[in-house]
């Protein structure tokens, strides 16, 4: 069974500074997508950030880059200049096929 | 361009009775995913549907549960005979025909409330 895993519950991060949110999944597939959504106490889920597999550069979306390897099939999401407003739960995700397969999620928290 | 629309967006039943989920996608997407969060979970696959055709449906339950997305109108996701253990919020996604690689588009959400 397709696995992903976020061993961080919870993380805490001082305003303007860096946090990296870890995950690692498991999969067969030699092409596949992997995703980190946002989700604040709104619940809707918005899509931080997109890495294709084949590709080996690490994608960034302004403040948020990923580091992606995939011989250990992990995929991290940084956070650099933290803000207020990126208090939420991060979700990452795998897609396989035509479902995600989502880790249990990690509550960031922003201090100010 | 409306996003994805899911209602109600709170939902209370009580044992026994039936709840209807509503999803309307966004224009122009054809496919529909269902998903269920648990209290302090991530968010777990149910169902994908195209319209009038039911794609994968792994994920749901074996009793009591069942989806459709009719040629017109939104995508309804039934449970019948409602237990506790049922609570959730319950999301829909969206996607243009094949979701490899795409963005799906995720509605807010219905959480349904079992008493």
């Amino acid at each position: 069974a397709q696995t992903v895993t976020q061993s961080q519950p919870e993380m805490s991060v001082q305003e303007a500074e860096t946090v990296t949110l870890s995950c690692t999944y498991d999969t067969s597939e030699s092409d596949y997508y992997l995703f980190w959504y946002k989700q604040p106490p709104s619940r809707q889920m918005i899509l931080v950030i997109r890495q294709e597999a084949y590709k080996q550069q690490n994608a960034t979306e302004n403040r948020f880059s990923v580091n992606f390897q995939k011989a250990a099939k992990s995929f991290s999401l940084k956070i650099s200049d933290s803000q207020l407003g990126d208090a939420a739960m991060y979700f990452c995700a795998c897609e396989y096929g035509n479902k995600l397969v989502f880790g249990a999620g990690t509550i960031l928290r922003v201090k100010s | 361009n409306a996003g994805v629309m899911q209602n109600p967006r709170h939902l209370v039943r009580r044992r026994g009775q039936e709840a209807r989920l509503r999803c309307s996608p966004m224009k122009g997407h054809s496919h529909v995913y269902w998903y269920r969060q648990l209290p302090e979970e991530g968010l777990k696959f149910m169902v994908y549907l195209q319209k009038e055709n039911i794609i994968d449906e792994s994920g749901m339950p074996k009793e009591r549960f069942s989806a459709e997305f009719p040629k017109e109108g939104p995508s309804i996701l039934r449970i019948q005979q409602v237990v506790r253990g049922d609570s959730a919020a319950y999301f829909c996604a969206s996607s243009p025909p094949g979701l490899l690689g795409s963005e799906a588009f995720f509605g807010q959400g219905t959480r349904l409330t079992v008493v």
